[in-house]
């Protein structure tokens, strides 16, 4: 099965400072990627994702990439705000059958 | 997301007690996921179904079973729970028409005493 890697475990920045949190994936047939973010004692909820043909995804202050050659997939988080605190997961999936999860990254936003 | 609901939300059972999960959804959607969720360990999928007829065993469903009631309900059962079922479980749904989008329940706090 897939083997998804979530790095790294804990971040701390600074308000307005920038945030990138990296994974990789083992199976090159997956093709869809999503991110999560999961405030405390919230559910997971995604903020964005990224398909396979394509390398980059940007939406306001949050940004995907995607390398296929290399397996591995990145979130950045540009100008953060303490809002932005919480964990955030990536995954993997092919063609949205099964979804395997990285073990989370604990983002805190110091004010 | 209102639009994915569990119960109960939390849980205190004994080892050895059968224990019953339920998730229903107004989403309209086919495919829906049990997970479990430990500190360190991210979401970890134990069972999905594609529809009413279709159930999968995930990567760890040993230990649990699954029963699609209706397009709009997917029930989780442990059947003599154990400690180390000690965790948060989440419903999740999502929409095959190349979306793939997932939907997450509000969760279900389980503890096995």
């Amino acid at each position: 099965g897939e083997n998804v890697e979530q790095h790294p475990s804990t971040l701390s920045v600074q308000e307005g400072d920038s945030a990138v949190i990296k994974c990789t994936y083992s199976d090159s047939a997956s093709n869809y990627f999503p991110w999560y973010k999961q405030e405390l004692g919230k559910r997971p909820q995604l903020i964005i994702d990224i398909r396979s043909n394509v390398g980059e995804k940007k939406d306001q202050r949050i940004a995907v990439t995607l390398n296929k050659t290399a397996k591995h997939f990145s979130l950045h988080i540009t100008e953060t705000q303490p809002e932005d605190s919480a964990v955030y997961f990536c995954a993997a999936s092919k063609t949205g059958n099964q979804f395997y999860f990285g073990t989370g990254t604990s983002l805190t936003v110091i004010p | 997301d209102a639009d994915v609901t569990q119960t109960p939300r939390n849980r205190i059972t004994k080892t050895g007690k059968r224990i019953m999960l339920e998730c229903s959804q107004t989403k309209g959607h086919d495919r829906m996921y049990w997970y479990r969720q430990d500190p360190g360990l991210g979401l970890r999928l134990i069972y999905y179904s594609f529809d009413v007829k279709d159930i999968n065993k995930g990567e760890i469903s040993d230990g649990y079973s699954v029963s699609r009631q209706a397009q709009a309900k997917f029930s989780l059962s442990l059947e003599s729970a154990i400690p180390n079922q000690t965790a948060l479980y989440f419903c999740a749904t999502s929409d095959p028409g190349g979306v793939y989008t997932q939907y997450f329940g509000p969760g279900t706090r389980l503890t096995v005493l």
